[in-house]
């Protein structure tokens, strides 16, 4: 199974200011996936990253608030946007690999 | 929106007493994952089943899954107070995409 390391692990940031979370993987995919885990939440699918097109974002995230880049087949970063207080929560990004999934450690935000 | 619902939402037992969380799910799936998170952080991969398949086991871990009735449940056998976490279940609904769908989750408490 593949192995992502993911940055940073935690963050306190100031409300209006972006984020940028980052997750590199050990082997080459196709598709990156960025989850969000709202506190007490379970996870949601945020977007699939693709390298070589735009990100597809699922009902409810839009690319103004969450971008996210795949400039290679081993990494990509999330943006946090403008962020408010709603915002806090663990970011997680995850690959699947010939039938196996890996999950990164994860990130999590508080916006003061 | 969720895929998967499940239940209970918390359980509290007795080390040595057995766990049994449940999963349904809403359309046809590919698979279906099990997950373990610790206090909130990164996923552990538990267990994997197939829609071809009725049952799995790992180790102290036993999955079933009924597709005619779009359940799957978790079975812990022997529990130990290390196994107390957020138990969730995910399923990944065409070809192995990656892209996985959460339900809600269950809070496991194991006393010693």
């Amino acid at each position: 199974s593949a192995v992502i390391s993911q940055k940073p692990s935690r963050d306190i940031c100031q409300r209006g200011t972006s984020l940028t979370i980052q997750c590199q993987v050990d082997s080459q995919v196709t598709m990156m996936f960025w989850y969000r885990q709202q506190p007490g939440q379970s996870l949601t699918l945020i977007a699939t990253a693709n390298q070589g097109s735009e990100a597809t974002y699922e009902s409810g995230f839009v690319i103004d608030k969450f971008p996210i880049s795949r400039p290679n087949l081993t990494f990509s970063t999330l943006t946090v946007s403008n962020m408010s207080p709603e915002d806090s929560s663990i970011y997680l990004c995850s690959v699947a690999l010939t039938g196996s999934y890996t999950f990164g450690s994860g990130t999590r935000l508080t916006v003061v | 929106s969720q895929q998967g619902e499940e239940d209970p939402q918390a359980l509290s037992i007795q080390e040595g007493e057995n766990a049994t969380m449940n999963c349904s799910y809403k359309t046809s799936i590919n698979n279906l994952q099990w997950y373990r998170q610790n206090s909130g952080r990164g996923l552990v991969h538990l267990i994997l089943i197939r829609s071809n398949e009725r049952e799995k086991h790992s180790g102290r871990l036993r999955v079933t899954l009924d597709t005619s009735k779009k359940s799957s449940s978790l079975l812990i056998t022997a529990s130990r107070a290390a196994d107390t976490a957020s138990y969730f279940c995910a399923t990944d609904l065409s070809s192995n995409t990656g892209k996985l769908i959460f339900g809600q989750g269950t809070t496991l408490q194991v006393k010693p």
